[in-house]
């Protein structure tokens, strides 16, 4: 167990429709980060944030955006999802200055 | 760009057999290597890192990798696998002290056979 948690565990949504991810850190996370991994592929960095920040980006489009809240909890949204969308989105928190990152269980995205 | 590149996608071995699994990156300077292993239905679990020292580290569960600077690799060794190693494995990099988000291989699918 990482003591990082997310929610829910599978989700069934539509093209076009709009996603909330949560995710719950351990106390003392201050960075969390979070990847998208396709079916057969490894994760992809989304994004990161740092006390509330986003502090880095991967590849991805801004109907991708995040929130982290002072509570060590974030979340991933995404807008009009497209077919594309449909893979395991994975959260990673780290303490301050720590270069490794724990990962939740994920949450399995399916778009329809 | 930075990448990862891991040779194998899938590797079926009998119990007791060795393992090596390769990964080779491209980076442009000095790096943290990881490999994380994902058992069936369990979330991503660091097996072990590399950051700086001797470039022979250890891990969990009798797993070790060595980093080869000249090659750009970190391979990953078992001398004896088990029924119960069989999962994914992903070779992960990432700057040296960046804290930054990390790059992952495709991953390779281990398959055990009892």
């Amino acid at each position: 167990e990482t003591g990082v948690t997310q929610s829910p565990t599978h989700l069934i949504k539509t093209r076009g429709q709009q996603v909330t991810l949560r995710c719950s850190s351990q106390s003392g996370h201050n960075t969390v980060s979070w990847y998208q991994q396709a079916l057969g592929q490894g994760p992809q960095f989304i994004f990161q944030y740092y006390r509330e920040e986003e502090n880095g980006r991967g590849n991805f489009p801004p109907r991708f955006s995040g929130l982290q809240f002072p509570n060590y909890s974030s979340e991933l949204n995404v807008n009009a999802l497209e077919l594309d969308d449909s893979a395991l989105y994975l959260c990673a928190s780290r303490p301050d200055r720590a270069d490794t990152q724990y990962f939740g269980p994920g949450t399995r995205l399916t778009v329809l | 760009a930075q990448s990862v590149s891991q040779h194998n996608h899938h590797v079926i071995l009998s119990e007791a057999a060795s393992l090596e699994l390769g990964c080779n990156y491209s980076y442009g300077g000095t790096v943290n290597l990881f490999w994380y292993v994902q058992y069936p239905g369990q979330h991503l679990q660091l097996l072990l890192k590399y950051f700086s020292g001797d470039p022979l580290v250890k891990g969990i569960k009798g797993f070790e990798a060595e980093f080869i600077k000249s090659k750009f690799s970190f391979n990953l060794r078992k001398p004896s696998v088990q029924w119960s190693d069989t999962a994914e494995y992903f070779c992960a990099v990432n700057a040296y002290r960046s804290q930054g988000n990390l790059i992952f291989g495709k991953g390779t699918k281990l398959s055990v056979k009892p």
